[in-house]
């Protein structure tokens, strides 16, 4: 079944310490995408992937890192979480970034720093 | 910068009724423009893609249009039932994804 896989999808962490959010996706998609969700402020983009090796800034990059070290594969990284990081995170991917391409998200992952 | 906007942003219907969803977008250089559906707490789940080069796509009793000049989409939901309640949301693609901000629909039986 084709799907983006996003773990983990609950999380209750504390300031400072570091974490990773996952995102795996089985469709070959050469495009992946990370979002923030917070009630009042939409969908927000935090930072997107063209290709392997290729990332660029969304809308609100700051205090997360990311990697693409292999195709299927876009962890979201919180080096020091701060209480304004809570929210809910989705991971999303397409066949290719321009022209056509259909996105796919996964199911979220709720982070909640104290 | 896009700017994508759903209108109005919630809206109560009884079961049975035809209604309309609108988005709107500031700049009409885009790729394409999908709908969504969300359901409370849940991922986001693909309705209907349009391409720049469209002027509608139907599935089941959905049928989503996009007027690329006028900035303007709308996603037509046929004999609404309780279970299509959810925040159905629209993001716009250009050389940035932009989400509007969703209409939550509430079909009462």
């Amino acid at each position: 079944e084709a799907q983006v896989t996003q773990n983990p999808r609950y999380l209750i962490t504390v300031t400072g310490k570091k974490l990773t959010v996952t995102c795996s996706q089985n469709m070959n998609h050469e495009y992946m995408s990370w979002y923030r969700q917070d009630p009042g402020l939409g969908l927000r983009q935090i930072y997107y992937s063209m290709n392997v090796e290729v990332t660029d800034k969304g809308d609100v990059p700051e205090g997360y890192k990311v990697s693409r070290k292999e195709k299927r594969n876009f962890p979201l990284i919180l080096e020091s979480p701060s209480p304004n990081q809570t929210s809910l995170y989705f991971c999303a991917s397409s066949l290719d970034r321009g022209q056509g391409g259909e996105l796919f998200f996964g199911e979220g992952s709720r982070l909640t720093v104290l | 910068k896009q700017e994508v906007t759903q209108i109005p942003a919630a809206l109560s219907v009884p079961e049975g009724e035809n209604l309309v969803l609108n988005c709107s977008f500031t700049d009409s250089a885009i790729y394409n423009l999908q709908w969504f559906r969300q359901d409370p707490g849940k991922g986001l789940t693909s309705l209907l893609l349009i391409q720049s080069s469209q002027r509608e796509q139907t599935s089941g009793r959905l049928n989503a249009s996009l007027d690329k000049s006028s900035g303007r989409s709308t996603l037509y939901i046929a004999a609404s039932q309780p279970g299509d309640s959810a925040t159905y949301l629209c993001a716009v693609r250009g050389f940035q994804l932009t989400f509007g901000k969703g209409t939550k629909l509430s079909v009462i039986p």
